[in-house]
């Protein structure tokens, strides 16, 4: 049971650049989300899904895509990287948005824009 | 404003001790309150999670209390290893307007010397 797998688990990207990270989960949740989380700062929501077809901002959505074909995957897309968009991202999913905060975070993309 | 906020920010004990972390919020309207511990480099992993009506749940070594009326949550551990060094953050939901919303305090940072 692979539980959340993120990848690429390092990434440095140039200004302008644009690349998806890739979140999947077995374990069948419908709520999936990605957040970003910056030294001396709570992990912030970027976009959330509660299912096949149905995507939502989070609370810093600006540079970022998402789309959910399948329950499975869950990619979250930058359009062009910019350096405000060096973090380290997660993905996280849980049995549905009821259960209330992210059951379970994959191990994190660390993102460095130059 | 949602606000959490946590004390100490970081804190150093020695093996075998025990200590309380402190969680604040000022959250509503309030839905749950999760605890994750997030080892370095890892993504976080919930430890306990507590509605309005609980006021303690125990997680083996871990025992997170929820005062609902002061909106204070502390998170004890007992008889400290080494491997409980980690960042330890507090998450509370919020139900509003049909959608969860999840803040996220900053964390404390705890560091077990043998």
């Amino acid at each position: 049971n692979a539980g959340v797998t993120q990848t690429p688990k390092f990434q440095v990207l140039k200004t302008g650049q644009s690349m998806t990270l890739q979140c999947a989960q077995d374990m069948n949740h419908e709520y999936m989300s990605w957040y970003r989380q910056d030294p001396g700062m709570g992990l912030r929501l970027i976009h959330y899904s509660v299912g096949a077809g149905i995507t939502d901002q989070g609370e810093v959505p600006n540079g970022y895509n998402v789309s959910r074909s399948t329950t499975e995957d869950f990619p979250l897309r930058l359009l062009s990287a910019a350096p405000s968009q060096t973090s380290v991202y997660f993905c996280a999913s849980s049995y549905s948005e009821r259960t209330g905060t992210a059951a379970f975070f994959g191990q994190g993309t660390r993102l460095t824009v130059v | 404003k949602n606000q959490v906020e946590q004390s100490p920010q970081s804190l150093i004990i020695l093996e075998g001790k025990n200590c309380t972390l402190q969680c604040n919020y000022t959250v509503s309207p309030f839905s749950n309150l999760r605890w994750y511990k997030q080892d370095t480099g890892r993504g976080p992993v919930s430890l306990t999670i507590m509605t309005f009506s609980e006021n303690t749940k125990s997680n083996g070594r871990y025992t997170a209390t929820l005062d609902a009326d002061t909106k204070q949550s502390s998170l004890h551990i007992t008889a400290s290893q080494l491997s409980d060094s980690a960042s330890y953050i507090c998450v509370v939901s919020a139900y509003t307007s049909g959608t969860y919303k999840y803040i996220f305090g900053t964390g404390t940072r705890l560091k077990v010397l043998a």
